[in-house]
């Protein structure tokens, strides 16, 4: 079966300071990989999609970068951390040519808080 | 562009409640409608699809039924208990612009013993 794992679980970190998020998919290949924010009491606000190895889309211009180095793995990072960075990172998953029918699969989530 | 809206939390409601949430959406094609919840520091998980005008998804009681005339995917439920106390999301994912899936705000309920 698949499972999709997010580390860490929780995450305090100065303003300035470097960031990474990591997203593992087990159990299936090729799949299309999501990072979405949450803010406090708001909704989802995707940020990268990427197709394949090196393809990354970005939906919003912010202070975020998404790499996958390898098929199931997506990195969230960002070199100096905004106040407004905080929020609820979630990763997800689908596979690829399913995505109007079929649901997205969530990791589930890091808890950034930047002081 | 695809839009979805719905209705302001929280909600409150004691056990045993009849529950409806609206959610109304605005979508170039024809989207696949979903309900995801979300349970206090996990992630989402889906909980019932409609991909096709008049579907009905149902799953753990929930109900909804995809209206293209009205452009809505309410969920309802007839008895809520109070471990249905979480966030839910209504979602639509189209063909058009890659198949992203846009996310409501997301409406938080919360059941009374």
């Amino acid at each position: 079966s698949q499972t999709i794992h997010q580390w860490p679980a929780t995450l305090v970190q100065p303003v300035g300071s470097p960031l990474s998020l990591e997203c593992t998919v087990e159990g299936t290949s090729n799949p299309n990989l999501y990072w979405y924010r949450q803010a406090a009491g708001r909704g989802l606000q995707l940020l990268f999609y990427s197709v394949g190895i090196g393809q990354i889309s970005s939906e919003v211009p912010q202070n975020l970068s998404a790499s996958r180095p390898q098929d199931r793995q997506f990195i969230l990072s960002s070199k100096k951390l905004l106040l407004s960075d905080s929020g609820f990172y979630l990763c997800a998953w689908i596979t690829p040519g399913t995505d109007l029918y079929n649901e997205q699969f969530f990791g589930p989530g890091t808890r950034l808080t930047v002081l | 562009g695809n839009s979805v809206t719905q209705m302001e939390g929280p909600v409150t409601l004691s056990e045993e409640a009849f529950l409806t949430i609206n959610c109304t959406y605005t979508a170039t094609g024809y989207p696949s409608l979903f309900w995801y919840v979300q349970y206090p520091g996990e992630g989402l998980q889906l909980l019932l699809k409609a991909t096709k005008a008049d579907d009905k998804g149902s799953n753990k009681g929930f109900e909804a039924t995809y209206r293209k005339e009205t452009t809505s995917f309410h969920l309802e439920k007839g008895s809520v208990q109070v471990s249905d106390s979480a966030v839910y999301f209504c979602a639509l994912t189209t063909n058009t612009g890659g198949f992203k899936t846009i996310f409501g705000a997301g409406t938080r309920l919360f059941v009374k013993a």
